[in-house]
């Protein structure tokens, strides 16, 4: 069936050191792709995005990698901040025509002072 | 240009009680969906409407559930005769009317987290 997945449910980095957070997708039709940020007691927060016809785009400290050979999602922040802390969730079309997501279970962030 | 409001936040009902879960999208936003959020899980889709529309329904459970999103005003998720198992995270989004809907950017509002007693 159609599933998003991450490697690590929790990753624990030193402040200022880049982070790699991971996503497994297994719809290979999925052709658009999405991280989003969640603090806790908050909706989830757009971070980055990637059509399948890309694999890489970057915005301010952060960078998506997309593997379609291996349908795999990366997600890096360089430079870690405490304000970074938070589940970082990975979503995808699955080729939907009507928009709709699927989420992954999430990683948490921890960030250490 | 405030962002997707949903309200209540929080909602407590007893079992049996129905449950009234609002969403304002963000202004020029006429796409909606909504999703459920079980604790220390993703967000699972439900529903996804445009103005007076259902366009997809298929992660809506059958029975109990529904969901409008009318000309005027909000769009409602109305959960009848409410379930333990019900209790849940429920947030909206809301995307661009001219939005590509196979991809574009969703805004997700603060969601209202129902707890049923």
């Amino acid at each position: 069936g159609e599933s998003v997945g991450l490697h690590l449910p929790t990753l624990s980095v030193q402040e200022g050191d880049n982070s790699i957070i991971n996503c497994a997708y297994s719809n290979s039709a999925s052709d658009y792709f999405i991280w989003y940020k969640q603090e806790s007691g908050k909706g989830p927060q757009f971070i980055i995005d990637i059509r399948s016809n890309m694999d890489k785009r970057q915005g301010q400290r952060v960078t998506v990698l997309l593997n379609k050979t291996v349908k795999h999602l990366s997600l890096q922040i360089a430079a870690t901040q405490p304000g970074d802390s938070a589940v970082y969730f990975c979503a995808e079309n699955g080729r939907s025509n009507t928009g709709k997501l699927i989420f992954g279970q999430g990683t948490t962030l921890q960030v250490k002072p | 240009n405030a962002g997707v409001m949903q309200n209540p936040r929080h909602l407590v009902r007893r079992r049996g009680q129905e449950a009234r879960l609002r969403c304002s999208p963000m202004k020029g936003h006429s796409h909606v969906y909504w999703y459920r959020q079980l604790p220390e899980e993703g967000l699972k889709f439900m529903v996804y409407l445009q103005k007076e529309n259902i366009i997809d329904e298929s992660g809506m459970p059958k029975e109990r559930f529904s969901a409008e999103f009318p000309k005027e005003g909000p769009s409602i998720l109305r959960i009848q005769q409410v379930v333990r198992g019900d209790s849940a995270a429920y947030f909206c989004a809301s995307q661009f009317t001219g939005a590509d809907p196979e991809g574009g950017e969703q805004y997700f509002g603060p969601g209202t987290r129902l707890t049923v007693t």
